[in-house]
């Protein structure tokens, strides 16, 4: 079966765009969760949606948002970019919160 | 706060066994996941310890202490195609993942 898809692969923006990030997870994974990946920080958790809801969110400005689709897509928005926000960005699916996360291969954003 | 700590690099020779070490401090335990990542790639799981012991799976074993808020993985017979990096994530009370740095693996000939 098809594994998690994201797009982009790779966005190059300017400080102060705003800036969408797809993902479609592994047919019948009705959870999502969102990460930050900067060299040297690890997977930085942005939040989880489980059915449309958002369950958990990280520590992340607001401008960073995200929302699910009836169909379990998601969808992560980050609004006015900064330099810092250059990272790749992981989508992961899985079955239930408490069960193996299954990775997208990530979407690369650089703001320049 | 929480806080998962692991090495941040380790070099092993090719055929040799290599043990990289996690040690968590979070709100509650739903189990820990080792995962590995080679670079410009997503994720992989590994291995689920949600009890204390030992799970073996090939070449690979993950060991868990709740008790002393410890895991390691255990890489046997290493080959080139391991060098990557090892990521340590302990789910939380919420189900939230928490996850280490990660370790990065050099595998020498």
């Amino acid at each position: 079966k098809a594994g998690v898809t994201q797009t982009p692969r790779y966005l190059i923006k300017t400080r102060g765009q705003q800036v969408t990030l797809s993902c479609s997870p592994i047919s019948g994974h009705r959870s999502v969760s969102w990460y930050q990946q900067t060299p040297g920080q690890g997977l930085q958790f942005l939040f989880e949606y489980f059915s449309e809801t958002q369950r958990n969110k990280g520590n992340f400005p607001g401008r960073f948002s995200g929302r699910q689709f009836s169909n379990s897509r998601s969808e992560m928005n980050v609004s006015t970019l900064e330099l810092g926000d250059s990272a790749l960005y992981l989508c992961a699916s899985s079955a239930q919160a408490d069960t193996e996360a299954f990775f997208g291969q990530g979407t690369r954003l650089t703001v320049v | 706060g929480q806080n998962i700590d692991q090495p941040t690099e380790m070099t092993a020779t090719e055929g040799a066994i290599v043990q990289i070490n996690c040690t968590y401090q979070t709100s509650g335990f739903n189990g820990l996941f080792w995962y590995q990542q080679h670079a410009g790639e997503a994720p992989t799981f590994l291995s689920y310890n949600v009890l204390d012991g030992l799970e073996e799976k090939g070449r690979f074993s993950s060991f868990l202490s709740r008790s002393k808020g410890y895991s390691y993985l255990l890489l046997k017979e290493l080959q080139m195609k391991d060098s990557a990096s090892y990521l340590c994530a302990v789910m939380d009370s919420n189900y939230q993942l928490i996850w280490g740095a990660g370790t990065k693996l050099i595998i020498k000939p």
